[in-house]
């Protein structure tokens, strides 16, 4: 079993609709962060988070600690959000980055 | 303020060869972490370095190494390169390791 997992695998949706991908992990943790890759490969990170919840325009994230759970939101999706999603949590053993596999999410106009 | 730099961009090599690859933090950053994309295998986490040391490692074999300079700038060699090998390598960096990271480019290696 992966330690950090994500769902979905791939998203399709409509221009405007609500989105959620979600991330749950099974190590202690000491933040999580949402990173964002387009096609070409340049990755950029969205938030990071140690509880609570975080907001940037339309990109909402939200963490359960005690759950061990994050959901990263999208409202009023575009066709510019289409890009691969991924977590990854920082392990408080060790410090280390654990990633997960990512979401392909693809926002139809 | 210059983001962070990866060099060469595209490297060609065959098998058995060697590579060396490079990244600049951003100015201030300490922590520069080495990191594997592949499309089968996604993000996979090769090594991190803070104030010169490796402060963690990811599970793959001596082949891979790397090293971090006393300006932060960081290197990663690979030695008798395999097929395998070829993918997109990308650094981080961070000011310490723990808050927000800011990658790379990348550096899209193909072992021939």
């Amino acid at each position: 079993k992966n330690e950090v997992e994500q769902s979905p695998q791939n998203l399709t949706a409509q221009e405007g609709e609500f989105i959620t991908i979600n991330c749950s992990y099974s190590v202690g943790i000491s933040a999580l962060h949402w990173l964002q890759q387009h096609p070409g490969g340049g990755i950029v990170s969205l938030f990071m988070l140690s509880s609570g919840k975080k907001k940037h325009g339309r990109l909402i994230a939200t963490i359960n600690i005690q759950e061990k759970h994050s959901s990263l939101h999208i409202t009023a999706s575009h066709p510019r959000d289409s890009a691969v999603y991924i977590c990854a949590a920082r392990m408080d053993s060790n410090y280390q980055l654990i990633w997960g596999a990512g979401t392909k999410l693809i926002i139809k106009p | 303020k210059a983001g962070v730099t990866q060099t060469p961009r595209y490297l060609i090599k065959t098998r058995g060869q060697q590579v060396t690859l490079s990244c600049s933090p951003i100015s201030g950053h300490r922590s520069v972490s080495w990191y594997q994309q592949t499309p089968g295998q996604g993000l996979q986490f090769l090594f991190e370095y803070f104030s010169e040391t490796q402060r963690n490692k990811g599970n793959f074999p001596g082949r891979f190494s790397g090293r971090q300079f006393s300006n932060s700038r960081s290197e990663m060699n690979v030695s008798t390169l395999e097929l395998g090998d070829s993918a997109l390598y990308l650094c981080a960096s961070s000011f310490q390791g723990g808050e927000k990271l800011f990658f790379g480019s990348g550096t899209q290696l193909s072992v021939l």
